[in-house]
């Protein structure tokens, strides 16, 4: 079973400038996330999809950040313009159902340095 | 609220030492709890989860048992080797709050031979 993809791995943009990451959760999976990993932290929720509506964007500073999910599978997040703080691994995540205990399977991330 | 504390790092062990990291948990209602694992590059993967109250996880030598009375979820292995070398982060599901995944901060560790 192919798992979550991102891209790209890695970005390193300057300060004001904008980015955008791309997400393909497993086929199926109706739930999928976006977190931001600041160093030496835990995973941080930004969004939450499910199919294509938003569960939980109430973490998303969206003065900056916007994510969407076509058609309820990929998405892409973006932000516009970006800050020095915003340098992060951002990783997509998806899940196969909407309840407890079901698994998040996680991307490798992305790692945004913003100079 | 809901929110994960696990114990602070780094933690460094030698080759078949006993590892335990500790992880507290606060719910509003009834969470299912998870151990993931992070290896140098990689995304994180699932460890281990427990779903219910005195359910017990394992995998690959680690084991972690829900309790609900301590609101605890500690880490163990009884042996560990130098490929456990990772960061580990305690993480709860609430599905009260849509399933969403709050994490702790993590906990690097470093097996040497």
């Amino acid at each position: 079973e192919a798992g979550v993809a991102q891209s790209p791995r890695y970005k390193i943009i300057e300060k004001r400038q904008s980015v955008a990451f791309w997400c393909n959760p497993i086929s199926g999976h109706a739930t999928l996330y976006w977190y931001q990993q600041i160093l030496g932290q835990g995973p941080k929720l930004l969004i939450q999809f499910q199919n294509n509506g938003v569960v939980d964007d109430s973490q998303l500073p969206k003065d900056r950040f916007s994510a969407e999910r076509l058609k309820g599978v990929d998405s892409t997040l973006k932000i516009q313009p970006a800050k020095l703080e915003d340098s992060a691994v951002y990783l997509c995540a998806s899940s196969l159902v909407y309840r407890g205990g079901a698994e998040a399977f996680f991307g490798q991330g992305t790692r945004l340095t913003v100079v | 609220g809901n929110s994960v504390t696990q114990m602070e790092g780094p933690v460094t062990l030698s080759e078949e030492a006993f590892l335990t990291i500790n992880c507290t948990y606060t719910a509003t209602g009834y969470p299912s709890l998870f151990w993931y694992v992070q290896y140098p590059g990689e995304g994180l993967q699932l460890l281990l989860k427990a779903t219910k109250a005195d359910d017990k996880g394992s995998n690959k030598g680690f084991e972690a048992t829900y309790r609900k009375e301590t609101t605890s979820f500690h880490l163990e292995k009884g042996s560990v080797q130098v490929s456990d070398s990772a960061v580990y982060f305690c993480a709860l599901s609430d599905q009260g709050t849509g399933n969403q995944f709050y994490f702790g901060t993590g906990t690097s560790l470093t097996v040497i031979p």
